[in-house]
């Protein structure tokens, strides 16, 4: 399995301004993924990180919103910009490895906990 | 109707007890199914990966049936520490995971 790290862990924000999120793993992996949790949810996947390309966003998510970046195979940046309340939240890095050949299993990293007021 | 269903429980059971939780989905080209334990304020963790002959890991076991499109974990002789709330997932071919809303456990005393 791959080691990931999010910084920050947690952060308290202040509507109208931005945060950027770093995802570091241990290992080069091909997919990376944003997703969102919202207290008392489930995982909604926010966007796909592509090397090299802009990332594939899934429906109600925009690229204006939440800007991702992701220079290499093992780094990927989500920003959440102009926050609102609405965007309090915790926020995952994912990526996807094969595990063995068998199959294509998915690990997460500690999330960053963002409140904004 | 969701993509990926789950009995959101909670349920509450004694220690040694088995348990079962069921989840269904509604995409038939689904490739991959997985199960993940989420413990409270911490990130989910993949627990096992779902495979069609079934599979078992300690007291831990998967099954899935393609047919009616539903995974089952059953988890046996119930410990404290299984306390948590497990995530039914379901990949398709665009390599999309998606999440059911979890199923929570209380194992207690």
């Amino acid at each position: 399995s791959a080691v990931i790290s999010q910084k920050p862990s947690r952060d308290i924000c202040q509507r109208g301004t931005s945060l950027t999120i770093q995802c570091q793993v241990d290992s080069q992996v091909t997919m990376m993924f944003w997703y969102r949790q919202q207290p008392g949810q489930s995982l909604t996947l926010i966007a796909t990180a592509n090397q090299g390309s802009e990332a594939t966003y899934e429906s109600g998510f925009v690229i204006d919103k939440f800007p991702i970046s992701r220079p290499n195979l093992t780094f990927s940046t989500l920003t959440v910009s102009n926050m609102s309340p609405e965007d309090s939240s915790i926020y995952l890095c994912s990526v996807g490895t094969l595990a063995g050949g068998r199959s294509y299993e998915q690990y997460f990293g500690p999330g960053t906990r963002l409140t904004v007021t | 109707r969701k993509e990926v269903e789950q009995d959101p429980g909670p349920f509450n059971v004694p220690e040694g007890a088995t348990v079962a939780f069921n989840c269904t989905y509604s995409n038939s080209a689904s490739q991959s199914f997985f199960w993940y334990r989420q413990d409270c304020r911490k990130e989910p963790k993949l627990l096992m990966s779902v495979y069609s002959s079934g599979n078992e890991d300690g007291r831990f076991t998967a099954q899935l049936n393609r047919a009616s499109q539903y995974i089952s974990l059953l988890i046996r002789d119930s410990k404290l520490s299984d306390s948590a709330t497990y995530l039914c997932v379901v990949k398709g071919h665009a390599g999309k995971s998606t999440f059911g809303d979890g199923t929570t456990l209380t194992v207690k005393p």
